[in-house]
């Protein structure tokens, strides 16, 4: 069956980097996309941008360019977030999904979730 | 960016009863929503792609309809297990954009 098993809690401090792993089983990695999702406390969902696991082309949310980096590593079936200069609001929950295209674009797999905590 | 506009952010309903949300959009976007349910502390799940097609294994009860600009996820029958919040979202152009949600609660 299909899994996204991300790593664990991070507690960072401003102005620092983390980088978030989501380890993919059960489907074939290289065939699909992985979006990342993150979730404030008491929020809702913000997508922060989308790579293919087959030629690593990335689209990023204007908001985070400069900031985000998304990679994949084909050889472990990985995909990974890295994003730098953390401040406060960047306190969330980070959701890897499975990006499907099938009529349209959605996301029918996700991680567990990664909780970032950014605080001085 | 285009603005996902759901409502109502909240309902109260009671088991049985059946229950829609509505998510309105700045532009058209032809049918690229989606439907996604979370409960408290979990990731999100798929219900509804492609404005009405049931992913595999959620119940008959959910539904999806619209195009264009305005949007319905319908429950039929609420169940206990429905009590979530529930969010639109378009994948019609980058950035892909979420609903604030709409948390439906026990009344």
């Amino acid at each position: 069956q299909v899994q996204l098993v991300q790593s664990g809690v991070e507690v960072k401090k401003p102005g620092a980097s983390v980088k978030v792993s989501c380890k993919a089983s059960g489907y074939t990695f290289t065939s699909y996309g992985i979006s990342w999702v993150r979730q404030a406390p008491g929020q809702g969902l913000e997508w922060m941008g989308w790579i293919s696991a087959h030629n690593r082309n990335t689209n990023y949310a204007q908001k985070l360019l400069g900031r985000v980096t998304m990679t994949t590593e084909t050889s472990t079936s990985t995909a990974y977030v890295e994003l730098r200069g953390l401040r406060s609001d960047d306190t969330a929950v980070y959701y890897c999904a499975r990006s499907i295209f099938g009529v349209v674009y959605y996301f029918d797999y996700w991680g567990q979730g990664t909780l970032v905590t950014v605080s001085s | 960016d285009i603005q996902m506009t759901q409502s109502p952010s909240s309902l109260s309903a009671s088991v049985g009863d059946r229950v829609t949300i509505t998510c309105r959009t700045s532009q058209s976007i032809t049918i690229f929503l989606n439907w996604y349910q979370q409960k408290p502390g979990k990731a999100p799940n798929l219900l509804i792609y492609a404005a009405s097609s049931l992913q595999s294994g959620v119940p008959s009860r959910f539904s999806g309809s619209g195009s264009g600009t305005d949007f319905t996820l319908t429950i039929s029958s609420l169940q206990p297990e429905d009590f979530a919040t529930y969010y639109c979202q378009q994948s019609y152009t980058t950035p892909w954009t979420f609903g604030q949600g709409t948390k439906v609660e026990l009344k």
